[in-house]
């Protein structure tokens, strides 16, 4: 596709209950991003792949959080047993190092 | 600990008028610096990249520099269209690995 796709747009989900959250990066964007944005909050850094490797995932906010990529495009961010903290706005993003970074229209995750 | 702040947090202006966004990161020694605009209930749109070698880019009425010695950006509209309304954020990168943001500007352009 011609931008960063993410599915669902939204996510209502029962507290306790675990979430895949997934994001398409645009093809070839070597590099991929996890951000969340919480209600009248900043953005928040959660992790970032380069290729289908995690050098950085010290955003991360607890062991109930994971992430994966496989084949150096697609991700999945992984809730487990969410809270009501958990909810918020997950945007990814990808790129070509060292150029412009492109964002996806975000997962509006609530808890319930 | 990095920090980028956004001043003014609000703006409200008249079409047609040119205005200026501040950014200011307290580490000078970046590798990047994009200017993003998030509409209501929408993700971010890239709007320019200044890598650290660059002074300023420009983008159609958009016109951002990069001083890296005294830690600041400017984005600068050109004569602001009521489709110009939205939070307008900074984000510094350090190394590639990610990107810190300020809170932004919402900027609300008046008919």
């Amino acid at each position: 596709g011609a931008g960063v796709s993410q599915s669902p747009s939204n996510k209502v989900t029962e507290k306790g209950k675990d979430v895949e959250l997934r994001c398409d990066p645009i093809s070839g964007h070597t590099a991929l991003y996890w951000y969340r944005q919480s209600l009248g909050q900043g953005l928040e850094f959660l992790i970032y792949f380069q290729g289908n490797s995690a050098p950085d995932k010290s955003g991360l906010p607890s062991d109930r959080f994971s992430a994966e990529r496989t084949g150096g495009s697609v991700s999945t961010l992984t809730i487990q047993r969410t809270q009501q903290e958990d909810s918020a706005v997950y945007l990814c993003a990808s790129r070509i190092k060292n150029t412009e970074a492109f964002f996806g229209q975000g997962t509006r995750l609530t808890v319930v | 600990k990095q920090e980028v702040t956004q001043i003014p947090a609000a703006l409200s202006v008249p079409e047609g008028e040119n205005l200026v966004l501040n950014c200011s990161f307290t580490d000078s020694a970046i590798y990047n610096l994009q200017w993003f605009r998030q509409d209501p209930g929408k993700g971010l749109t890239s709007l320019l990249l200044i890598q650290s070698s660059q002074r300023e880019q420009t983008s159609g009425r958009l016109n951002a520099s990069l001083d890296k010695s005294s830690g600041r950006s400017t984005l600068y509209i050109a004569a602001s269209q009521p489709g110009d309304s939205a939070t307008y954020l900074c984000a510094v990168e350090y190394n590639f690995n990610k990107f810190y943001f300020g809170s932004g500007t919402k900027l609300n352009v008046k008919p």
